[in-house]
């Protein structure tokens, strides 16, 4: 099993819609949580962290479901902006602050 | 307050050269952490440099080796290149080994013939 899964998509979704994606983790101990926004032959760009209760920025909300071991973030009234991957990032226990990255999931938001 | 940056911004090489990459970290930043990104793929951890170190490592292979310079700038060098190799290469600062807020440079686009 993967250390962290996401769904690449790609998610197509209109203007002004809502669109949720998650990602699962296999190591339960895990400690960090956060998701990065890449352009496409850009760099990652960090978008939010996630915290244990769920986080909002804006149209952006977090979330973390330690139980179910996956993170999510959902995006309202989605923008033509708001096309990029999204990455799912986890901290991995043990003091070591290496990260893994998910694949991504790639949004698509159509006129 | 300049970002990250990366050396070459392209790079094309053939199998079994070797290839030198350069970053610079973000001003006041300290660590550098070095990722490869296949296409289609997220980036993969290759190693992080902190006080001239090799701190951590993930799972490359020893061909990949590198450096981190007094002005904390770093070099990631790869030797006995094969075509897998070909990907972009990231690199990444952030604080004290701090991985919360890392800022990534814009790469480099290593092809591999």
């Amino acid at each position: 099993r993967k250390e962290v899964e996401q769904d690449p998509g790609p998610f197509n979704v209109p203007e002004g819609a809502t669109v949720a994606f998650n990602c699962t983790y296999s190591n339960s101990a895990s400690q960090s949580f956060f998701w990065y926004r890449q352009d496409c032959r850009k760099e990652p760009k960090l978008l939010m962290s996630v915290y244990s209760s769920g986080n909002e920025d804006g149209r952006f909300t977090a979330q973390l479901n330690r139980a179910s071991q996956y993170i999510s973030l959902l995006i309202r009234d989605s923008k033509l902006s708001d096309s990029a991957t999204y990455l799912c990032v986890v901290r991995l226990p043990g003091g070591y602050q290496k990260v893994t990255f998910g694949i991504g999931t790639k949004l698509q938001v159509i006129p | 307050d300049a970002g990250v940056t990366q050396s070459p911004t392209h790079l094309i090489k053939t199998r079994g050269q070797q290839v030198t990459l350069r970053c610079s970290p973000k001003s006041g930043h300290d660590t550098v952490s070095w990722y490869q990104q296949a296409l289609g793929q997220g980036p993969q951890f290759i190693f992080q440099y902190y006080e001239e170190e090799e701190r951590q490592r993930g799972n490359f292979p020893d061909r990949f080796s590198g450096h981190q310079f007094p002005n904390y700038s770093s070099e990631l060098n790869v030797n006995a290149l094969l075509l897998g190799d070909s990907a972009l290469y990231l690199c990444a600062s952030s604080l004290r080994l701090a991985v919360y807020e890392q800022y990534f440079g814009p790469g480099t686009r290593l092809t591999v013939t």
